[in-house]
């Protein structure tokens, strides 16, 4: 596609449930990033994706968050039981490879914890 | 880890007016660097970028920004200011690893800046 895409575009759900939210990068990005966007917190980065493949899971926020991509391409970010405090905006990014690469931004994942 | 600083949470400018908006990074190493644009009801757009080379970039719309190494610095400019360019901005630094391969990206709390025809 032209660019990034999210889906779904914004998520209401109630605490305790899982949510899973999903990212289509451009096609050809070979690295993938999940950033969350929250008032409190402004941009935080989460994880990275080069391939299938994420070497650093240190910046998730907590064990409830776990991420994974398939085939190189799609990506989906999962949160377990949710919590109130992670209602925010989740954004995707893509870039052509990892070394320094200029990254796009998908127009993001609202989420809303009741 | 990298740290960035922006000065100003808040701007205020009328049209026509210079803009500057300061950004300073803490890192021991070499980094890449970012302006990005969130304008309303919009995704993060790019607007310019440094990796190396000539420190001052020129970007989309106008904008243009000045890598001071010994400051830390990548403050963005623009000489004349437009209503259009009423949105958040977000300063940004990667470091940049010999071997190949980087990090996220680390972010200011953004300056939301509010231009009045």
């Amino acid at each position: 596609g032209a660019g990034v895409s999210q889906s779904p575009s914004n998520k209401v759900t109630e605490k305790g449930k899982d949510v899973e939210l999903r990212c289509d990068p451009i096609s050809g990005h070979t690295a993938l990033y999940w950033y969350r966007q929250s008032l409190g917190q402004g941009l935080e980065f989460l994880i990275y994706f080069q391939g299938n493949s994420a070497p650093d899971k240190s910046g998730l926020p907590s064990d409830r968050f776990s991420a994974e991509r398939t085939g190189g391409s799609v990506s989906t970010l999962t949160i377990q039981r949710t919590q109130q405090e992670d209602s925010a905006v989740y954004l995707c990014a893509s870039s052509l490879t990892l070394t320094s690469e200029t990254q796009y931004f998908g127009p993001g994942t609202r989420l809303l914890v009741l | 880890a990298q740290s960035v600083s922006q000065h100003n949470h808040h701007v205020i400018l009328s049209e026509a007016a210079s803009l500057e908006l300061g950004c300073n990074y803490s890192y021991g190493g070499t980094v890449n660097l970012f302006w990005y644009v969130q304008y309303p009801g919009q995704h993060l757009q790019l607007l310019l970028k440094y990796f190396s080379g000539d420190p001052l970039v020129k970007g989309i719309k106008g904008f243009e920004a000045e890598f001071i190494k010994s400051k830390f610095s990548f403050n963005l400019r623009k000489p004349s200011v437009q209503w259009s360019d009423t949105a958040e901005y977000f300063c940004a630094v990667t470091a940049k690893y010999s071997g190949g391969g980087a990090d996220g990206l680390t972010f200011g709390k953004g300056t939301h800046l509010i231009i009045q025809p």
